[in-house]
Formats: structure tokens, C-alpha cells, sequence
């Protein structure tokens, strides 16, 4: 059965970087692919972007290309998102979430996929 | 980018009851790309349906999705107490959409 624990809550200020991490367990790290999700306070979901870190490929939403970057290591079965120049209407639950299927066979390099398995999620509040 | 609009906002209904929800898409959705999510208080969501009406692994058969094109619909049977949550549509493929939800109060 994956598993996906995330990192504790963080506080951070307006401008500066926060980055979460996402370990896994179970399943293959290799050829799966994983989002993150976003969830303001009182609001909806809201995709940031993933990676397939067979390809090594990351897909952003447009809205934080340029201040968001998501990245893999394979090798502590890893993942992390990292956010820049933090606002106030960034404090938000950050999730990882992961596709059960794998991309062993074939995936386009910029397969999105529903999202079976998730974080706990992890509580980034920006405050002056 | 594509749009989705889930309707009602909030439905509520006694045990027992049906529940109708909806997501409409701004423009044609390929290959029925569209998953369903639950997400229940301070809980992560849990994905539903993919691909428009399959039923992932544990849901119960009294939640089914229909829909093509631009509309999409999830049904929910005989509601229990349990299904009290929001529900979101997400439409995937090359990037992930949400809808804004729909909350069934039971």
C-alpha cells in the first residue's frame, strides 16, 4: 500500500521560500507520478504541478510558473515542493498525491493523472 | 485552460435520499477525462471515480458518474450519514482542474 508522509507545518514570512517534502512508501517511486495540491483556508483544491521522476519532468500550473519548483530523489523515495516570494494568500494546506497506475509501460512525459494516494498535507502559514 | 463549474453549492437531504451533482465543463472534455473526489473535514480527499464513471477500488456502488462531453454528473444512492463531505470534480490529462465543490449535508 503507498504511503505518502509529508513534512510539519511551517511559518514563514511574506517573500521568503518554503519547501515540503513528501516521502513515500510503497509501490515504485521511478515511474509514478506525483502532484501537489494546494487548499486554502475555507476553499477548494487547486493544482500546482508534478513530476514523473522517470522522466525527470516537472508540468506547472500556469498560475506559479516561475515560483514554484517541484523536484524528486530518487533515491530517499522523496519528493519536494518549493514555493518562493510567499503572500499572505499563500497560507495554505500543501498536499503530495500520487496516481496508483505507473508509468512503466508508456506515459507521455506529461501524463497528469488522477490522484489515488495523498499526504496528510502540510499547514504553510505566511505571517508578517 | 478549462473550467469547471460544479452546481448546487449545497445540497442538503435526508438519508436515504439521491444526490445529483453536477460539473459542467467550459469547453469538451477528451477521452472522459474526469475524476470525482470526497473530501470530509481536516481530511485529504479521496478519489471517487476516474474516467467519468469508473469506480476506484472501495467505493461503494451506491456512487456512480455518468457524463460526456461537457457535462458530467455524480450520483450518489440511498445517502448516508457518512457521505456528508464536499465533493469535487477534477478534469486531467496533460494538467489537473478542479470544480469548486459541492457541499451535501445529510
Amino acid at each position: 500500500q503507498v504511503q505518502l508522509v509529508q513534512s510539519g507545518a511551517e511559518v514563514k514570512k511574506p517573500g521568503s521560500s518554503v519547501k515540503v517534502s513528501c516521502k513515500a512508501s510503497g509501490g515504485t517511486f521511478h515511474d509514478s507520478v506525483i502532484s501537489w495540491v494546494r487548499q486554502a483556508p475555507g476553499q477548494g483544491l487547486e493544482w500546482m504541478g508534478g513530476i514523473i521522476p522517470m522522466f525527470g519532468r516537472t508540468n506547472y500550473a500556469q498560475k506559479f510558473q516561475g515560483r514554484v519548483t517541484i523536484s524528486a530523489d530518487e533515491r530517499t523515495y522523496t519528493a519536494y515542493m518549493d514555493l518562493s516570494s510567499l503572500r499572505s494568500d499563500d497560507t495554505a494546506v500543501y498536499f503530495c498525491a500520487r496516481w496508483a497506475g505507473s508509468c512503466a509501460s508508456s506515459c507521455h512525459p506529461a501524463w497528469t493523472p488522477p490522484l489515488d494516494f495523498w499526504g496528510q498535507g502540510t499547514l504553510v502559514t505566511v505571517t508578517s | 485552460e478549462i473550467v469547471l463549474t460544479q452546481s448546487p453549492g449545497t445540497l442538503s437531504l435526508s438519508p436515504g435520499d439521491r444526490a445529483t451533482l453536477s460539473c459542467r465543463a467550459s469547453q469538451s472534455i477528451t477521452r472522459n477525462y474526469v475524476a470525482w473526489y470526497q473530501q470530509r473535514p481536516g481530511q485529504a480527499p479521496r478519489l471517487l471515480i476516474y474516467g467519468a464513471s469508473f469506480r476506484v477500488a472501495g467505493t461503494p456502488d451506491r456512487f456512480s458518474g455518468s457524463g460526456s462531453g461537457r457535462d458530467f454528473t455524480l450520483t450518489i444512492r440511498r445517502l448516508e450519514p457518512e457521505d456528508s463531505a464536499l465533493y469535487y470534480c477534477q478534469t486531467y490529462g496533460t494538467s489537473l482542474t478542479f470544480g469548486g465543490g459541492t457541499k451535501v449535508e445529510i
